[in-house]
């Protein structure tokens, strides 16, 4: 497809696992971006990458908190011992890059944690 | 600090225009005014954007205040689709992300 693909769509954990949320952004696409949405929230900034390096991780919550581009095109969120707290949708978007240029989103990965 | 306000919800009429309106009274010079809205599980979606005139696209209008101050989106023509959360979010021209609000949900009654 053409578009931003995020795996897996649905992922149930147990407090305390590890978790892996992949994105595959649009051929071409230099800048890519995590979000994550709460119930009833606008999308909440997480890290920002331009290439394969993270050119702004402000948004991390904490150290639990871990994302990855190794060659500029998919990237990993991974999250360390799951906490209730990180159940959410977990948004993906890209860019060409462009400071104005619209950012194209996938349909996320909604993370539950029992 | 919330750099926009918009009404939590609105609903509107099916084939009847959609004029949803946004503040933001402390924008500055090099700020656009951007709308995306999210359809119920899906990812957000660009409409328009603008910075000091009015804008238009097969989606939608955009009039932004000659103080630019507060700006309206215009669906002219709303469908049961057009149901959706509607972010207006200001943006630097060279800031790289974007930071969304609460939105307006809007509701398009047949």
């Amino acid at each position: 497809g053409a578009g931003v693909s995020q795996t897996p769509s649905n992922k149930v954990t147990e407090k305390g696992k590890y978790v892996e949320l992949r994105c595959d952004p649009i051929s071409g696409h230099t800048a890519l971006y995590w979000y994550r949405q709460s119930l009833g929230q606008g999308p909440e900034f997480l890290i920002y990458f331009q290439g394969t390096g993270a050119a702004d991780d402000s948004g991390l919550p904490n150290d639990r908190f871990f994302a990855v581009r190794p060659e500029g095109s998919v990237s990993t969120l991974k999250i360390q011992r799951t906490e209730r707290g990180d159940s959410a949708v977990y948004l993906c978007a890209s860019s060409s890059g462009v400071h104005t240029g619209e950012l194209f989103f996938g349909e996320g990965s909604r993370l539950t944690v029992l | 600090d919330a750099k926009t306000t918009q009404p939590p919800s609105m609903d509107c009429a099916e084939g009847r225009a959609a004029n949803l309106p946004c503040n933001h009274s402390t924008i500055s010079g090099n700020e656009y005014v951007y709308w995306y809205r999210q359809i119920h599980s899906q990812g957000p979606q660009y409409i328009i954007h603008g910075l000091k005139n009015n804008e238009t696209n097969e989606m939608a209008s955009l009039i932004i205040t000659e103080d630019r101050k507060s700006s309206t989106l215009i669906l002219p023509h709303a469908t049961l689709r057009d149901t959706a959360v509607y972010y207006c979010i200001v943006r630097e021209s060279n800031d790289y992300k974007l930071s969304f609000g609460a939105g307006t949900t809007v509701t398009v009654r047949a």
